[in-house]
């Protein structure tokens, strides 16, 4: 069954430093998503990406962040400068179409942790 | 900003008892779905109500989409240990950005 990859599945920085975050999503899937989730929190929507652009950003996606899909199937997530509270799980998924009648596949998740 | 509320927060039940978490949006809703998130692990897709007063049923799970579209519930009938983790709702606005619920973590008791 196609599944949803991230690497790494570990990542610690130190605060002010720049992090990317890789994610392969399913290969047919048109629609693209990060998240995070604090340590015993709910998770946070941060971004969608369709058509190689982004189609909706939360509050949380500031200049600080920015994604990109370099290659057709790799979709990546950048965080500039990191600061302490940017310590989270942050998974990727992929879905066919928006939501419409397709679910979400949630990629493992990369652990981030700042220090 | 739009919020969406689970109640409770917790639920320790015994096994082969019933389980009802509910989700609540501050606004309405163009659809919902619900997620299971294991202990460790990443969300897992369980299913989505799109139509207002919308009911599906997975085996032992009953899924509900309010008549206004800003409430859902999932109840699980004869509860197992492998229902164990944490249920997420999930709401969708109008764009592409979804609303997760505070989830629910449920706990079974052999």
């Amino acid at each position: 069954e196609p599944e949803v990859t991230q690497t790494p599945s570990h990542q610690v920085t130190q605060m002010g430093q720049e992090v990317i975050l890789r994610c392969v999503p399913i290969s047919n899937h048109l629609y693209f998503y990060w998240y995070r989730q604090i340590l015993g929190q709910k998770v946070e929507f941060l971004v969608s990406f369709y058509n190689n652009e982004i189609s909706e950003k939360s509050e949380i996606f500031d200049d600080q962040f920015s994604v990109e899909r370099p290659d057709g199937s790799n979709f990546t997530l950048k965080i500039r400068s990191t600061k302490l509270e940017d310590s989270a799980m942050y998974f990727c998924a992929s879905s066919w179409t928006s939501g419409g009648s397709y679910e979400q596949y949630f990629g493992p998740g990369t652990r981030l942790t700042v220090t | 900003g739009q919020q969406v509320m689970q109640i409770p927060q917790y639920q320790h039940v015994q096994e082969g008892e019933d389980f009802t978490t509910y989700c609540n949006s501050s606004t309405t809703l163009s659809n919902i779905q619900w997620y299971k998130q294991r202990p460790g692990g990443h969300p897992v897709f369980l299913i989505q109500l799109v139509k207002s007063g919308e009911v599906k049923k997975q085996k032992r799970l009953t899924f509900q989409f309010g008549e206004a579209k800003k409430n859902s519930s999932l109840h699980i009938t004869a509860t197992q240990t492998t229902d164990v983790g944490t249920y997420f709702c999930a709401g969708q606005d109008t764009g592409n950005q979804f609303y997760f619920g505070t989830g629910t973590s449920l706990t079974v008791i052999p």
